[in-house]
C-alpha cells in the first residue's frame, strides 16, 4: 500500500505563502490515473477539500481559494506540492495529502499522517 | 454551493448499532463516502460509493443512500469504533469539488 508523507515548516507569517510537500513511497503510482489531493481541517472544524492534480499534471482548486492555491508535482522526485499564498490566520490547519481511487478524483483512499502549519507573527 | 449535514453526535452503547446519517439536496443522487477519524489521526475511508468498503474494513460497518438522506451503520459497536465520522460527495452541478460534511461525534458508553 502507498505510503504518503507531508513536509514543510510548521510556521508562516501573515501574508507570505504556505508551502508543503507530499512524498510518495511509490513513483510508479504517480504515473498512474490517480489524483493526488489537499485537504485541510482547521482546529475543532471540519475537512476542506483544496484541489489536487492528476497524473497528466492537470490541477483543478477549491472555488473559495482558487485565487490562492497552486499545485504542482515532480513525479521524477515522487512529491506533489501545495502553495497557499497570502495566508493569514484562517489558513491555519492540519494539511492532508491524499490519493484518490484509480480514475476517482472523487474519493480519498489513503492519507498522509497530516502536518498542522500555523500563521502567526 | 452544496452543503451537507450531520447530527453532531451519536452515542451507542457496546454491541449495539450506531447510526450516522448524512443530508444534503438530491442526495440520493450522488455517491456518498464516509471517513472514521480518531482523536489525532487522519481519516480512514471505510465506505465509498454509497455501500462499498475499502479492504480491511469491517463488515460491520455498512452504508446506503436513499432519497435525502445517506446512513453509516456500524453493527456490534465496540469501544475502539469511538471517532468523527465524516460523510462526504463529490459536487459538480457548477465546479467539480469535493465537499464533506461537518462530522458526527460518535461515543462509546
Amino acid at each position: 500500500q502507498v505510503q504518503l508523507q507531508e513536509s514543510g515548516p510548521g510556521l508562516v507569517k501573515p501574508s507570505e505563502t504556505l508551502s508543503l510537500t507530499c512524498t510518495v513511497s511509490d513513483g510508479s503510482v504517480m504515473r498512474a490515473n490517480y489524483h493526488w489531493t489537499w485537504i485541510r481541517q482547521s482546529p475543532g472544524k471540519g475537512l476542506e477539500w483544496l484541489g489536487y492534480i492528476d497524473y497528466s499534471g492537470r490541477a483543478n482548486y477549491s472555488p473559495s481559494l482558487r485565487s490562492r492555491v497552486i499545485i504542482s508535482a515532480d513525479t521524477s522526485k515522487r512529491q506533489f506540492f501545495l502553495e497557499v499564498t497570502s495566508v493569514t490566520a484562517a489558513d491555519t490547519a492540519v494539511y492532508y495529502c491524499a490519493k484518490t481511487g484509480l480514475g476517482r478524483p472523487e474519493y480519498f483512499e489513503q492519507w498522509g499522517q497530516g502536518t498542522l502549519v500555523a500563521v502567526s507573527s | 454551493s452544496y452543503v451537507l449535514t450531520q447530527p453532531p453526535s451519536v452515542s451507542v452503547a457496546p454491541g449495539q448499532t450506531a447510526t450516522i446519517t448524512c443530508g444534503g439536496p438530491n442526495i440520493g443522487s450522488k455517491a456518498v463516502h464516509w471517513y472514521q477519524q480518531k482523536p489525532g489521526q487522519a481519516p480512514v475511508l471505510v465506505v465509498y460509493d454509497d455501500t462499498e468498503r475499502p479492504s480491511g474494513i469491517p463488515e460491520r460497518f455498512s452504508g446506503s443512500n436513499s432519497g435525502k438522506m445517506a446512513t453509516l451503520t456500524i453493527s456490534r459497536v465496540e469501544a475502539g469504533d469511538e471517532a468523527d465520522y465524516s460523510c462526504q460527495v463529490w459536487d459538480i452541478n457548477s465546479e467539480h469539488r469535493g465537499v464533506f460534511g461537518p462530522g458526527t461525534k460518535v461515543t462509546v458508553l
